[in-house]
């Protein structure tokens, strides 16, 4: 079945030491969202890929990088991770004739 | 700020009553969206509505629009407790391909 997937699901890391969450999608979409959400409140987008075109939020901080090397695969790289990092990353995809979008599982990070 | 605001925060009703849940936005849009999220999981499409719709169903799911006072709900038939969960609107302005902002969300406890 056609799905976005996300590794690992939890990841465990320390303060300041880098850390990489992954995300896959077998939709063949060319928009992928990379969203923060922090216990009961909204996805908060953090930047965004139309195509290869990359697209930051003003507010996201630049402790956070992404990259996408080609159209299945996007990154969300954290370079210093806080202890206010720790949420739950959720990846999303779009394209196609409709606006949805579908998110993977998340990805639960904890900073110690 | 965020674009939609839900109301309530949280609502709790018994299985077979209906839950309906209200979103407003701020500015104009190209349409909005509800989505479905269980407890640490990622978001899952529920509807789309498009600004020159008024009403549309989708199973038990029932979404209103109201461009001129900038609203939306959301009404659930017959509940279950399987539906319970936390239900967001994200509008779409249209002006960044497939850029949604996502409300706070109301929380939907649905007792057996």
């Amino acid at each position: 079945d056609a799905m976005v997937i996300q590794n690992p699901r939890y990841q465990v890391t320390q303060f300041g030491k880098p850390v990489t969450l992954s995300c896959s999608q077998t939709l063949n979409h060319n928009v992928m969202y990379w969203y923060q959400q922090k216990s009961s409140q909204a996805p908060k987008l953090l930047f965004h890929y139309y195509d290869k075109d990359f697209n930051n939020e003003a507010d996201t901080p630049d402790n956070f990088q992404s990259r996408r090397p080609n159209t299945s695969f996007c990154f969300l790289d954290i370079r210093s991770p806080g202890l206010g990092d720790a949420a739950m990353y959720l990846c999303a995809t779009s394209g196609g004739s409709t606006d949805t979008q579908y998110f993977g599982p998340g990805t639960r990070l904890t900073v110690l | 700020s965020q674009q939609g605001e839900e109301d309530p925060q949280a609502l709790s009703i018994q299985e077979g009553e209906n839950a309906t849940m209200n979103c407003s936005y701020k500015t104009s849009i190209n349409n909005l969206q509800w989505y479905r999220q269980n407890s640490g999981r990622g978001l899952v499409h529920l509807i789309l509505i498009r600004s020159n719709e008024r009403e549309k169903h989708s199973g038990r799911l029932r979404v209103t629009l109201d461009t001129s006072k900038k609203s939306s709900s959301l009404l659930i038939t017959a509940s279950r407790a399987a539906d319970t969960a936390s239900y967001f609107c994200a509008t779409d302005a249209g002006t960044n391909a497939g850029k949604s902002t996502f409300g706070d969300g109301t929380t939907l406890t649905v007792k057996p």
